[in-house]
């Protein structure tokens, strides 16, 4: 049973540039998140995307965009990238849901993305 | 902000049990108490959750208090593997797909 992946594992890339992260999701899983880590800190919720429509989203910048496709693949586009864009990009596979009256929704992560901005 | 304090860092001899504490003292009725670890740059790896009732799994024990403002996770035979950030998370699940808010975490050393 794969887990969930990550590509690529190192990214380096200067000010102003774009970048894409990609995530495939543990199997059977369909809703796919991500976070930034920031060195020292605790990772930090992006957004979230469930039937290829982002759910929810957290305190960042229209820079920040995503998409999700049919195969519950994802990926996490950054825009006009800042020196404070370096950081550990994660993904979180889920799938919301009860089994036997208990929930499912454990959200398990990837390897993560190590981007440097310089 | 994370809705939980935990200590910054505890130590732990190789083979003794590690207790990690949490506190959660503004919790609600339909929250979860999650706890991850992460390994030096890896993705966090999950390891428990509960309710209000104790839980245990082949990793840990979850050990939450009666009135749900406090937990410990237990790893009972700590190994030099299991050194690492320790997050305890409070998050609500209904169904949906509430995110993770991650504070500082606890580092738990355990030594040789």
């Amino acid at each position: 049973d794969a887990g969930v992946t990550q590509s690529p594992t190192h990214l380096i890339k200067t000010r102003g540039q774009q970048v894409t992260l990609r995530c495939s999701p543990k199997s059977g899983h369909d809703t796919v998140s991500w976070y930034q880590q920031a060195l020292g800190q605790g990772p930090q919720f992006i957004f979230q995307y469930y039937e290829e429509e982002e759910r929810q989203r957290g305190n960042f910048p229209d820079r920040f965009s995503g998409h999700q496709f049919p195969n519950y693949s994802s990926e996490l586009n950054v825009n006009a990238l800042l020196l404070g864009d370096s950081a550990l990009y994660l993904c979180a596979s889920s799938l919301p849901g009860l089994a036997g009256g208990r929930s499912t929704d454990t959200q398990y992560f990837g390897p993560g993305t190590r981007l440097t901005v310089l | 902000d994370a809705k939980t304090t935990q200590p910054p860092s505890m130590d732990c001899a190789e083979g003794r049990a590690a207790n990690l504490p949490c506190n959660h003292s503004t919790i609600s009725g339909n929250e979860y108490v999650y706890w991850y670890r992460q390994i030096h740059s890896q993705g966090p790896q999950y390891i428990i959750h509960g309710l209000k009732n104790n839980e245990t799994n082949e990793m840990a024990s979850l050990i939450i208090t009666e009135d749900r403002k406090s937990s410990t996770l237990i790893l009972p035979h700590a190994t030099l593997r299991d050194t690492a950030v320790y997050y305890c998370i409070v998050r609500a699940t209904q169904g949906g797909s509430e995110k993770l808010v991650f504070g500082k975490g606890t580092k738990l050393t355990v030594n040789p």
